[in-house]
């Protein structure tokens, strides 16, 4: 059980179009997910915190009108890159935890690998 | 964000126990230790847990001290399908957006 999907695993797209990754928790309900960002070599970095029926908590430094956040049930989010540049190819990988108290898991998808020409 | 220190790295021979600390001197009392790990182009994976008490379950064992100021993930006999990055994070209470925050980790190499 706790099984996260991520959709797609990778994508290669060109500088100036937007790119959805789909984040999906397929045997429980997820209501709060994550997305984390990750470079080659590097930790994973929070980027914001997905609350499903409300907006994103994006952490400091993030723009939320580059990566947009949309929960819209308890087992999707998904996060577009608008107009994507070569910065921005990077490892996306999102996390779920079920409505349970602050001390139970988080769950990782497989991550998405995105490469932006 | 209270802050943990972990090895850059550490290698152990394939069989043998593996010993990898983590420091948490500004652990406060409610923050739980976990531990993840991320094997080469995945996502991180839950190994273990704890608050208190020491922690056993079918992937590792967890060793607090008295103090909560440091913690040990223990893996009994270290295999190939173990090297990966080990993270150890103190968990934001849910009013802090019940947020893991992650460091640099220890690199673990397994040498057969």
């Amino acid at each position: 059980g706790a099984v996260v999907s991520q959709h797609p695993s990778w994508v290669i797209c060109k500088s100036g179009t937007s790119v959805k990754i789909e984040c999906r928790s397929l045997d429980f309900q997820a209501t709060t997910m994550f997305w984390y960002r990750q470079f080659p070599k590097q930790s994973l970095m929070l980027m914001a915190t997905s609350n499903e029926g409300s907006k994103a908590t994006y952490e400091q430094g993030v723009e939320k009108d580059k990566f947009l956040i949309n929960h819209a049930s308890l087992t999707l989010s998904t996060l577009t890159v608008t107009s994507a540049h070569p910065e921005d190819s990077s490892f996306y990988i999102c996390s779920a935890t079920p409505g349970r108290p602050y001390q139970e898991t988080q769950y990782f998808g497989p991550g998405t690998r995105l490469l932006v020409l | 964000d209270a802050k943990t220190t972990q090895p850059n790295s550490m290698e152990s021979n394939e069989e043998e126990p593996v010993h990898l600390p983590c420091n948490h001197s500004t652990i406060s009392g409610t923050d739980y230790i976990h531990w993840y790990r991320q094997l080469p182009s995945q996502g991180p994976e839950y190994v273990i847990h704890g608050l208190t008490s020491n922690v056993n379950n079918r992937m590792a064992s967890l060793a607090i001290a008295e103090d909560r100021k440091s913690s040990t993930l223990i893996l009994h006999r270290a295999t190939l399908r173990d090297a990966a990055v080990y993270y150890c994070i103190l968990r934001q209470p849910m009013e802090y957006g019940n947020k893991l925050v992650f460091g640099a980790g220890t690199i673990l190499r397994v040498k057969s």
